[in-house]
This record gives structure tokens, sequence and C-alpha cells, in this order.
């Protein structure tokens, strides 16, 4: 089945550790994207990529890379720079980056849900 | 810029009543699309519908209803007759040429028996 997968599902994290989260989709899809969600706080833009080896900055990317070298995969590292990472990360992608023109939506993976201890 | 706003945060309800999660949203564009998505405790979202700006006609899905307003500039959703399995966090999003999709903060459902 097609589909997106984050792996891991929980993830630990030290203070002052870098860690990547996985996303990986086989729906053959161009645009990936990351977002972050915090309680009453809705979704939140962290990076996308419209094309393999580009990608572009979101609204909260500080303190958080992301590489796309391979048109199914889009990890995302979370770096000791970002001062408050405990959060719950979802990974989605689009067949093209024009989302609702192509009458199509966002398909999402079931998320990474990142603790700093 | 555009920016969608959900102001209820919560909603509780009883089984059988009928509950409409308000939407309203901001941009210039005068081509854009509005969604609607369900996340249920598990965690992954769920698409529930998707509306263009040139198509106002509302939609009808089983229990499910959507009311697209450009002179208000509202997408609001009704679940008639709830049930129990639709508690779940709902977000309303935005999305115009090219761009990623953009959230509203999300409007907390719980129907109790």
């Amino acid at each position: 089945d097609g589909g997106i997968t984050q792996s891991p599902k929980y993830l630990f994290r030290k203070e002052g550790q870098n860690v990547t989260l996985s996303c990986e989709q086989n729906l053959n899809h161009d645009a990936m994207y990351w977002y972050r969600q915090d309680p009453g706080q809705g979704l939140r833009l962290i990076y996308y990529s419209q094309i393999v080896n580009d990608f572009q900055k979101g609204d909260i990317a500080e303190g958080y890379s992301v590489s796309r070298e391979k048109k199914e995969s889009f990890p995302l590292t979370v770096t000791s720079a970002q001062k408050n990472p405990t959060a719950f990360y979802l990974c989605a992608s689009t067949p093209s980056p024009a989302i609702g023109r192509l009458n199509t939506e966002a398909f999402f993976g079931q998320g990474t849900r990142l603790t700093v201890v | 810029a555009q920016k969608v706003t959900q102001a209820q945060t919560e909603i509780s309800v009883v089984e059988k009543e009928d509950v409409t999660l308000d939407c309203v949203y901001e941009t210039r564009d005068t081509t854009y699309y509005l969604f609607w998505y369900k996340q249920p405790p598990s965690g992954e979202l769920v698409f529930l519908i998707r509306r263009n700006s040139f198509d106002e006609q509302n939609e009808i899905s089983g229990r499910y209803s959507w009311n697209f307003q450009k002179s208000t500039s509202s997408f609001n959703f009704t679940i008639t007759a709830s049930q129990v399995v639709d508690s779940a966090v709902y977000f309303c999003a935005l999305s115009v040429e090219g761009t990623a999709l953009i959230f509203g903060k999300g409007t907390t459902l719980s129907v109790s028996s």
C-alpha cells in the first residue's frame, strides 16, 4: 500500500544532541513537508521541498535542517540550536506543489513524538 | 499573507447533537483552496474535504456538511447527529498557488455518550 512512513513513532533526546526524524513516501510525490504541532498551536510549517535537491524554509525553520537527496525521502534533523524541540512532528507529501489545482490534497504520516529528557 | 482562524478551541456535545466548527480565512489571492482535516487520537491527519475558491457550492457527505461563503471568508463544517467516533481535533487549512498548507490552530471536539 502506498503511503508515508515516519519513524520512529517516539523519540527521546538529551539536551544538546541532534536527532534525525525519518520520512519516507512511496507515492511518487514531488513535494514533501515537515510540520510541528504543539498543544493549542495547530500545525506550523518547518521546511518544505518541491523537488529533489531543493527545499525552502517555512515559518519556524530555526534550529532545524533538512535534505532531499531522493524523491522518496525527506529527513528532518532537530539540532541543538532548537531551544524547545519537544513536540509532535508530522511529515506530509503532495503530488506536486500545486496542492489544490491538481484536485488533490496533502497526505500525512502518523507522526513522531519527540521529547527532550 | 495568508491566515486561518479557528476561534473555537474546544467544543463538547452530547451524542446526536449537531455541531458546527467555524473557520475564517484571510488571503489576497483570488485563487485558493480550502481544506478540512480530522486528527483522531492516533495523530495522523485524515483528509475530509477540499474546496476551490471559485466553487461556492455547499457540500454534504453523509452526516458531514460544509458551508463556504466567500463574502464572509468562512468555510464552516457541520456534523449532524454527532457520534462518539467524531471526537477528534479538526483543522481547517488554506493553500494558494504553489504554497504549503497553512493550518488553523484546530478545534478539539469531544462527543460524550
